[in-house]
């Protein structure tokens, strides 16, 4: 059973282009969330998805970031127009949803803007 | 959502037992309590999750006292390896299952 899937692992991107990062969830799983780190701090929760469905996009900036997740392939983290801010790892994790089940958490993939 | 309060760091040494206590005070009835591990350049790997008193598992002990408004993780005979940074999580029992990371204890094991 492969764990939860992130590509690309590195993606660099110019300033005003768009990042599209994908997260395949493990097998069963469907229920995922994304995250960004910055270097040398905590896991900022972005977006909370179900199939479907966005449960919780609190996280999420208001501009520019979307994120879903089809009943069919990856959940894919959209950045429109990225900036040199946008700059960070982004990590995707998956769970079956229940309250007492862990979440299996993706490499990563480590956005760049030049 | 219950806040976590951690320690920023601890320091230790090979062999020794290390215990990361982390405060949350709001913890709500049905919210669990769980542990992650990361290393540098990786994404966080689940260590152990429990709602009261003791769990153990192959990795590490779980304490949570009776109030449950802080938990203990405890790690036997720690190792070079053991270097990461552990989170404290509390949540999952409400209608949303989001994880809140908090700034997490960076451990530093020195030989």
């Amino acid at each position: 059973n492969a764990g939860v899937m992130q590509n690309p692992r590195h993606l660099v991107r110019r300033r005003g282009q768009e990042a599209r990062l994908r997260c395949s969830p493990m097998k069963g799983h469907s229920h995922v969330y994304w995250y960004r780190q910055l270097p040398e701090e905590g896991l900022k929760f972005m977006v909370y998805l179900q199939k479907e469905n966005i449960i919780d996009e609190s996280g999420m900036p208001k501009e520019r970031f979307s994120a879903e997740f089809p009943k069919e392939g990856p959940s894919i983290l959209r950045i429109q127009q990225v900036v040199r801010g946008d700059s960070a790892a982004y990590f995707c994790a998956s769970s079956l949803g229940q309250a007492n089940t862990e979440a299996f958490f993706g490499q990563g993939t480590r956005l760049t803007v030049v | 959502l219950a806040k976590t309060t951690q320690p920023i760091s601890m320091d230790s040494y090979e062999g020794q037992e290390v215990n990361i206590t982390c405060s949350h005070n709001n913890i709500a009835t049905n919210d669990y309590i769980t542990w992650y591990q990361q290393f540098p350049s990786q994404g966080p790997r689940f260590i152990i999750q429990g709602y009261k008193t003791k769990v153990t598992n192959e990795v590490a002990s779980l304490f949570i006292p009776a109030d449950r408004k802080s938990s203990t993780l405890s790690l036997p005979r720690v190792s070079l390896s053991d270097t990461a940074v552990y989170y404290c999580l509390v949540g999952g029992g409400g209608a949303t299952n989001k994880l809140i990371f908090g700034t997490g204890t960076l451990l530093a094991v020195q030989p």
